[in-house]
């Protein structure tokens, strides 16, 4: 059975940092691309961040570029989400996403950790 | 790619159809042939859950009554007899480049 569990999230303050993980097991973790995507409070999904098997390719969104950096640990099976300099817009539920075999179509999805940015 | 959807919001008779649509700005057509627009579930307090790929490939588990059709820019799914289950906020998403982009959200309810 698939699992992801993400940890990590909670309350920073503006211009703070925050590094999200997710364990994944299931699977072979070093055999897929592996994203982040995020939810708002109340809004919609967006997709954040992904990264190659073997990291060596990694893509972001635009609004978290040279803020953000995507990481994974394949002998610990674990992704890494680190976040340097906070906004309030950052502020959402993230989400640890195993892509599937068919384009960056994502075939499981982790149950999510909430981060929080306010003073 | 801008991805719309409509309705927002739809309340539907248990065993009634429903449709959604989705529109993207740029066509979706890869040169493979296929499509790459997908469709999620989220549930309410859930995380979301592929339901389509590739415009019309139902994902494992994903009963059949849910089918999904369309090419280029306009795709549709379809919910053949709507279940108590069916609640929920349905996603399109085009996973043909970065960055991936979503619909708006369809909220379904039931009545």
């Amino acid at each position: 059975e698939v699992q992801l569990v993400e940890s990590g999230g909670g309350l920073v303050q503006p211009g703070g940092s925050l590094r999200l993980s997710c364990v994944a097991s299931g699977f072979t973790f070093n055999n897929y691309w592996m994203d982040w995507f995020r939810q708002a409070p109340g809004k919609g999904l967006e997709w954040v961040a992904k990264i190659k098997q073997d990291g060596s390719e990694k893509h972001y969104l635009d609004s978290v570029k040279g803020r953000f950096t995507i990481s994974r640990d394949n002998a610990k099976n674990s992704l890494y989400l680190q976040m340097n300099n906070l906004g309030a817009e950052d502020t959402a539920v993230y989400y640890c996403v195993k892509v599937g075999n068919s384009g960056w179509t994502t075939d499981f999805w982790g149950q999510g950790t909430r981060v929080i940015v306010s003073s | 790619i801008v991805m719309t959807q409509s309705p927002l919001s739809l309340t539907v008779t248990p065993g009634e159809p429903a449709s959604i649509s989705c529109r993207s700005s740029q066509s979706l057509l890869h040169t493979n042939g296929y499509n790459y627009l997908d469709w999620y579930l989220q549930k309410p307090g859930q995380s979301p859950q592929l339901l389509m790929y590739l415009s019309s490939y139902r994902a494992s588990g994903v009963p059949d009554r849910f089918s999904g059709s369309g090419s280029g820019t306009d795709f549709t799914l379809k919910i053949s007899r709507v279940e108590a289950e069916d609640v929920g906020v349905y996603y399109c998403m085009q996973a043909l480049q970065i960055p991936l982009t979503f619909g708006g959200g369809t909220k379904v309810e039931v009545k």
